[in-house]
């Protein structure tokens, strides 16, 4: 089974921090995805990499920048933490077709 | 209007009935749809894909898919203390790096 792995289940970071999410998968898979749910409004694609330091925007990426140095590794990074990006986080990986492997997500409070 | 509507419920069942969760979506252009189901506290899984209209059926679970009205459905037989989780319907329509999450609909199954 392919396998995403998110670095941390629960994570409570400061107004201004910088906040790194690391995500990491074992099958190979070209393209990664940044996803922040919220009650009510869905899974909201943030960033996506469909190769090694490509980067395409979703819908919602400002306050974010990502980085995919290695195929297996894909990060989301928060520059300046603020209290609106408290929210589940989920990373997905994909091969060219076919649905999504999601990680297990990382709950993100911001204080 | 949202591109994906999904009733968020909550859904409360007896154990053993049959429960049925649907999704409306307005862009004639989809044709991947995918279900997803959500534990708590945990990613989303791929449960079904189908590819256009029809049926596609997987033990307990069925999805419909009906291009004409933009409509689809999961229904889940007989259904099972351990089918409680949310559910997310997806939909795609290259296939690739553009899906579209409902908002998702909580499913409860009492013994």
């Amino acid at each position: 089974d392919v396998k995403v792995t998110q670095s941390s289940r629960y994570l409570v970071k400061r107004t201004g921090e910088k906040v790194f999410l690391e995500c990491v998968q074992d099958m190979d898979h070209e393209n990664m995805f940044w996803y922040r749910q919220d009650p009510g409004l869905g899974l909201r694609l943030i960033y996506f990499s469909y190769d090694v330091k490509m980067k395409e925007k979703g819908d919602i990426p400002e306050g974010y920048s990502v980085s995919r140095e290695k195929k297996e590794r894909f990060s989301l990074i928060l520059e300046s933490a603020s209290t609106n990006q408290t929210s589940m986080y989920l990373c997905a990986s994909r091969q060219n077709s076919g649905g999504y492997t999601f990680g297990s997500g990382t709950r993100l409070t911001v204080v | 209007q949202k591109e994906v509507e999904q009733d968020p419920g909550p859904l409360s069942v007896p154990e053993g009935a049959i429960v049925s969760l649907n999704c409306t979506y307005s862009n004639s252009a989809f044709q991947y749809f995918m279900w997803y189901r959500q534990y708590s506290r945990k990613g989303p899984e791929l449960l079904m894909y189908t590819y256009s209209s029809g049926n596609k059926e997987d033990g307990r679970f069925t999805a419909q898919v009906d291009k004409s009205s933009k409509y689809i459905s999961l229904f889940i037989r007989d259904s099972q203390p351990s089918d409680s989780a949310t559910y997310l319907c997806a939909m795609s329509a290259r296939g690739n790096n553009d899906m579209r999450f409902g908002a998702g609909t909580r499913l409860t199954v009492k013994p």
